[in-house]
């Protein structure tokens, strides 16, 4: 069954340090592998995707994402982290889906970042 | 913004009661998907609907029930609430292209059962 998990509950950070959040996946097949934030009362933000190719994945607000098969991580990174950037950041993974669905995502439990001025 | 709305923003129902949520897809997406997300979890699968069918359905009782419209718009119904449906009710829209898809995610709906 495929699977996501986020080891760490929360990050802390110093703005302008670089960040990184971790996540690492269990699938069946080949990966495809995403990336949201939710900030406070509101929905999922989509921020960058895995699907093939390049094992550095670029996405939205100077956010990147490097896929590592060997040690089926894909950890989120940017190089130099804001105080907007604090919020829940949530890995998920494209499952298998039910009664033949490739549709649904399978998140972890996410991480809260917080960056500190 | 996404583009995709759902209705109501907030919710409060007693156990036992009924309730509908409403999705509004982006405009070009023909995939609903709903999601449930406890307090301090991440979202959960409920089900995906693709041309007005029922596509996929994780591990929800057949309670939880949904449907799509032809203007790809989407409601979720529960049944006999429980006091663990409260929760944070996510509708993505999508267009389906395979696996390689990406999901829009609306504001969600916050469901409170007392």
């Amino acid at each position: 069954a495929q699977s996501v998990a986020q080891p760490e509950d929360q990050v802390n950070v110093a703005e302008g340090n670089p960040l990184t959040v971790k996540c690492t996946y269990s699938v069946s097949g080949n990966p495809y592998l995403f990336w949201y934030v939710q900030y406070p009362n509101r929905g999922l933000q989509f921020l960058l995707k895995y699907i093939t190719g390049d094992n550095l994945v670029k996405g939205s607000y100077g956010f990147e994402a490097e896929f590592n098969k060997s040690q089926t991580s894909f950890h989120l990174k940017k190089p130099s982290a804001l105080v907007s950037d604090s919020a829940l950041y949530f890995c998920a993974v494209r499952g298998g889906g039910g009664g033949g669905s490739q549709g649904n995502l399978i998140f972890g439990k996410g991480t809260k970042l917080s960056v500190k001025p | 913004e996404t583009g995709v709305t759902q209705s109501p923003t907030h919710l409060i129902k007693t156990r036992g009661q009924q309730v509908t949520l409403r999705c509004s897809s982006q405009s070009g997406h023909n995939t609903v998907s709903w999601y449930q997300q406890a307090l301090g979890q991440g979202p959960q699968f409920i089900f995906q609907y693709y041309r007005e069918e029922e596509n996929g359905r994780g591990n929800f009782p057949p309670r939880f029930s949904g449907l799509q419209f032809p203007n790809y718009s989407s409601e979720l119904n529960v049944n006999a609430l429980e006091l663990d449906d409260s929760a944070l009710y996510l509708c993505a829209s999508s267009l389906r292209s395979g696996t390689t898809d990406t999901q829009y995610f609306g504001p969600g709906t916050r469901l409170t059962v007392l």
